[in-house]
């Protein structure tokens, strides 16, 4: 079954300890990326990655970090993490190119939820 | 830059009716993807129907239909026969070959479906 997964889904955390998100597929995609949500604000997009060892920032992507080390994981990380990024996280993953814009190629994890306190 | 508008915070509808969600869009590439997505309170994405630019019909999955119209850059979202389970956010997103590596969505709209 062709997934996203994301570990933790929930967490709870104190200002200034690192902490990962982990995001993993097994559907060989090329490009991963991370989005955040936020009230009023729909899903933005924090890093993203088009293969091994390419990542580059998106629109939102101070006070985060990503590796992209192998083609399946993509985690996130927050070196000190404050209030501000609290949020629910997505990492989404695809088949890279123009081409294949078909909507069902875009696959979502089922989202973690982070509160930093 | 791509934008998404959703202009309805909030939606009601009663169990078994039709109900239109807005949509608008603006992005200079003629090349581009337009996507809903239904988050229950759950959270999770579930991807809905798609629409691309070149696609001569308005897409349609079982009750869920997407009224394209291109020189409004509308992209509205019709569920029909509404159920209880629709009630849900639901968000616009957009994907064109300029920037491809992205989605953008739109703020969302909250539908709440009475019996």
């Amino acid at each position: 079954e062709a997934q996203v997964t994301q570990n933790p889904r929930y967490l709870i955390t104190v200002t200034g300890k690192k902490l990962t998100v982990t995001c993993s597929q097994n559907m060989n995609h090329e490009y991963m990326s991370w989005y955040r949500q936020d009230p009023g604000l729909g899903l933005r997009q924090i890093y993203y990655s088009m293969n091994v060892e390419v990542t580059d920032k998106g629109d939102v992507p101070e006070g985060y970090k990503v590796s992209r080390k192998e083609k399946r994981n993509f985690p996130l990380i927050l070196e000190s993490p404050s209030p501000n990024q609290t949020s629910l996280y997505f990492c989404a993953s695809s088949v890279t190119g123009l081409g294949g814009f078909s909507g069902n190629t875009i696959y979502f994890g089922e989202g973690s939820w982070l509160t930093v306190v | 830059a791509q934008k998404i508008t959703q202009t309805q915070p909030g939606m009601f509808v009663q169990e078994k009716e039709a109900v239109t969600l807005d949509c608008t869009y603006d992005t200079s590439d003629p090349s581009y993807g337009l996507f809903w997505y239904k988050q229950p309170s759950s959270g999770e994405m579930i991807f809905l129907i798609y629409q691309g630019s070149y696609d001569q019909q308005n897409a349609t999955e079982g009750r869920y239909s997407l009224n394209f119209q291109k020189a409004r850059k509308s992209a509205n979202l019709v569920i029909s026969a509404s159920q209880l389970g629709d009630s849900a956010m639901y968000f616009c997103a957009m994907r064109d070959s300029g920037s491809f590596q992205k989605l953008v969505f739109g703020t969302g709209t909250r539908l709440l479906v009475s019996p």
